[in-house]
């Protein structure tokens, strides 16, 4: 069964910094792979997702992912940091043994904090 | 296009009732899931609905159930209510084109307490 990992549980950054969140995955076959985002009080919002067509994603807002097959990592990044990323976000991964996406897996979410 | 709606937002139920949430997907999205939240377990899938058919389900109790209805809007019914059924319980739809990658769009969330 396909797996997550989101090392950390709180990260913060001051703003203008880089932002790195990190996300390894455990499957056993080529992964589709998201990252959501959840603001308070909100459901979650597609950030980008990997998809197999390009190892690099850029996404909405500024981020974006690498997809490293060699570190099973999928890792989000945003070179500088703006007081509105402030919220929750989460790597998924998604159980394309079914022959369908319709069940994600999610990590256990990282909380992203901005200094000002 | 109108996003995911999940009525109603906020429940207060107390133990041993049940409750029915109701998920009206993105128009021309044909599969619909269901996913809870809590702080402890994170978020976890239910089971997800396609052309009134549930193709996959979670490890969940059978007092959360589910079903879709023609026009692929979905309820999920949580009977016998526990404490530890207390948590923001989140539809999402997809298009299910079988050949891309679909996206899930989520819905803003049912939060249920259970006193």
């Amino acid at each position: 069964a396909q797996s997550v990992t989101q090392l950390g549980s709180h990260v913060s950054v001051s703003e203008g910094a880089l932002v790195l969140l990190r996300c390894n995955y455990s499957s056993s076959v080529p992964p589709y792979l998201f990252w959501y985002v959840q603001y308070p009080n909100q459901g979650l919002q597609l950030l980008l997702k990997y998809t197999s067509a390009a190892t690099l994603v850029k996404g909405i807002n500024g981020f974006e992912a690498e997809f490293k097959k060699s570190e099973t990592s999928f890792h989000l990044t945003k070179p500088s940091a703006h007081m509105s990323d402030a919220a929750e976000y989460f790597c998924a991964v998604s159980d394309i043994g079914t022959g369908a996406n319709s069940k994600l897996t999610f990590g256990k979410g990282i909380t992203l904090s901005v200094r000002p | 296009k109108a996003g995911v709606t999940q009525t109603p937002r906020y429940l207060i139920k107390t133990r041993g009732q049940q409750v029915t949430l109701s998920c009206s997907p993105i128009s021309g999205h044909r599969s619909v899931s269901w996913y809870q939240q809590t702080p402890g377990q994170g978020l976890q899938f239910l089971f997800e609905y396609f052309s009134e058919t549930q193709r996959n389900k979670g490890n969940f109790p059978g007092r959360f159930s589910g079903r879709q209805f023609s026009n692929s809007r979905s309820e999920m019914n949580v009977s016998t209510l526990e404490l530890g059924d207390s948590a923001l319980y989140l539809c999402a739809s997809s298009l299910f084109t079988a050949v891309l990658s679909d996206t899930q769009y989520f819905g803003p969330g049912t939060r249920l307490t259970v006193l």
